[in-house]
């Protein structure tokens, strides 16, 4: 089966500007997070959704936003975008949300602000 | 406090031989710890997880051992090839969503 897509796979945005970057999870699967991954700060957990609801946040400012529509698919949207936003934004699906399920990472949004 | 943590920032092993990759985490209430792979430009691939139920879990050429009085987690890697070739982590999860917490990873180069 699809794993999960992430599109794009690459931006260039400008100081300023939002992005809004979407995530479709692997069939069936209701779970889906965040991650923002940069060389300096390494793997960093953003958002988890499970069916529309946001269940967990972590430590980004309110710039960060995500929502999750019901068919599972998920965006999340960055605005006022700064230099340090520049990173690999990758999402996850899971299964389930017990925080004991296997999760499948698709291959990333790479941002660039400029 | 979240963290996991990684022993190692590289390990470089020869072709055929067995490698060792250790993490240490912080939060005993952890209860479900990951190994992902990831290679240049790809995301983090799954490779064997583990429940703090258990003290090891065996896959296809992979052990994780987890030894909860230390808070130390492995990844054993039978007869690297080449293409195990990657940068690993560790992630741990906390409590009962889907959150992980990542360490900084260990770079594994393969020497033929």
């Amino acid at each position: 089966k699809a794993g999960v897509t992430q599109t794009p796979r690459y931006l260039i945005k400008t100081r300023g500007q939002q992005v809004t970057l979407s995530c479709s999870p692997i069939s069936g699967h209701r779970s889906v997070s965040w991650y923002q991954q940069t060389p300096g700060q390494g793997l960093q957990f953003l958002f988890e959704y499970f069916s529309e609801t946001q269940r967990n946040k972590g430590n980004f400012p309110g710039r960060f936003s995500g929502r999750q529509f019901s068919n599972s698919r998920s965006e999340m949207n960055v605005s006022t975008l700064e230099l340090g936003d520049s990173a690999l934004y990758l999402c996850a699906s899971s299964l389930e949300a017990t925080g004991q399920a296997e999760a499948f990472f698709g291959q990333g949004t790479r941002l660039t602000v400029v | 406090g979240e963290s996991v943590g990684l022993h190692l920032p590289t390990l470089s092993v020869q072709e055929g031989d067995n490698s060792i990759i250790n993490c240490a985490y912080s939060n005993s209430a952890s209860d479900y710890f990951i190994w992902y792979k990831q290679e240049s430009g790809k995301g983090p691939q799954f490779i064997i997880d583990i429940r703090s139920n258990m003290d090891k879990r065996q896959g296809q050429r992979v052990t994780v051992l987890l030894n909860k009085t230390v808070k130390h987690l492995s990844l054993q890697i039978a007869a690297t090839q080449p293409g195990d070739s990657a940068v690993y982590f560790c992630a741990e999860n906390l409590g009962g969503a889907q959150k992980l917490v990542f360490g900084q990873g260990t770079r594994l180069t393969i020497n033929p």
